[in-house]
């Protein structure tokens, strides 16, 4: 959905860099999520926000940090970048007026792969 | 804390065979939402459920709620090679969603 852009689209580290992914939405939405998806494991939640002062851990926050800089605009870092955080991240919005509905947008991904 | 888990992980069908992936949640659930997410690609959202025993269908595809609001599935009804991809459930956890480890679907023409 070109509405939830995420850059870089790929990105090869070394262990112990620091790396930030970045997310901007288009659609105005005011709820933001960051997932990491593993092989077998689903979606899992890093971070969410739910306006430019709110951010919330989720499931596995551990080793990562969020900025909300703007409603439209949600990073992720790695402050030192480890192999078992190698997989494909997504950055997804919601919209709080959606109600009942509550549909969640995903952004393209981001592969990382932690040397 | 609340669980939602799929299964089966993964199905292997002949092109025209149909397919079924069940979503168990650890917890009543107000509702329950389905996202498809093709090969190299993002989730979809597909549906939301939210009434007891609720049956919706989109052309091939039928969606079913369960009674106690604890369990779902998806029926595709003879399946195309347009239908491959995983497909994951998802119930709300307060204001988040949980997401099963999905059913990775992979159609033989």
């Amino acid at each position: 959905d070109a509405d939830v852009t995420q850059t870089p689209r790929n990105r090869i580290t070394k262990t112990g860099k620091r790396i930030m992914l970045e997310c901007s939405q288009t659609k105005g939405h005011d709820r933001m999520y960051w997932y990491r998806q593993d092989p077998g494991l689903g979606l899992q939640l890093i971070y969410y926000s739910f306006d430019v002062k709110d951010i919330n851990k989720g499931e596995i926050s551990d080793g990562y940090s969020v900025s909300r800089q703007a409603q439209a605009k949600f990073s992720l870092s790695l402050e030192s970048a480890i192999p078992n955080q190698t997989a494909l991240y997504f950055c997804a919005t919601s919209d709080a007026r959606d109600r009942p509905r509550n549909e969640q947008f995903f952004g393209p991904g981001t592969r990382l792969t932690v040397l | 804390g609340q669980q939602v888990m799929q299964i089966p992980q993964y199905q292997h069908v002949q092109e025209g065979e149909d397919f079924t992936t069940y979503c168990n949640s650890s917890t009543t659930l107000s509702n329950i939402q389905w996202y498809k997410q093709r090969p190299g690609g993002h989730p979809v959202f597909l549906i939301q459920l939210v009434k007891s025993g609720e049956v919706k269908k989109q052309k091939r595809l039928t969606f079913q709620f369960g009674e106690a609001k604890k369990n779902s599935s998806l029926h595709i009804t003879a399946t195309q090679t347009t239908d491959v991809g995983t497909y994951f459930c998802a119930g709300p956890n307060g204001n988040k969603l949980v997401f099963g480890a999905g059913t990775i679907l992979r159609v033989k023409s």
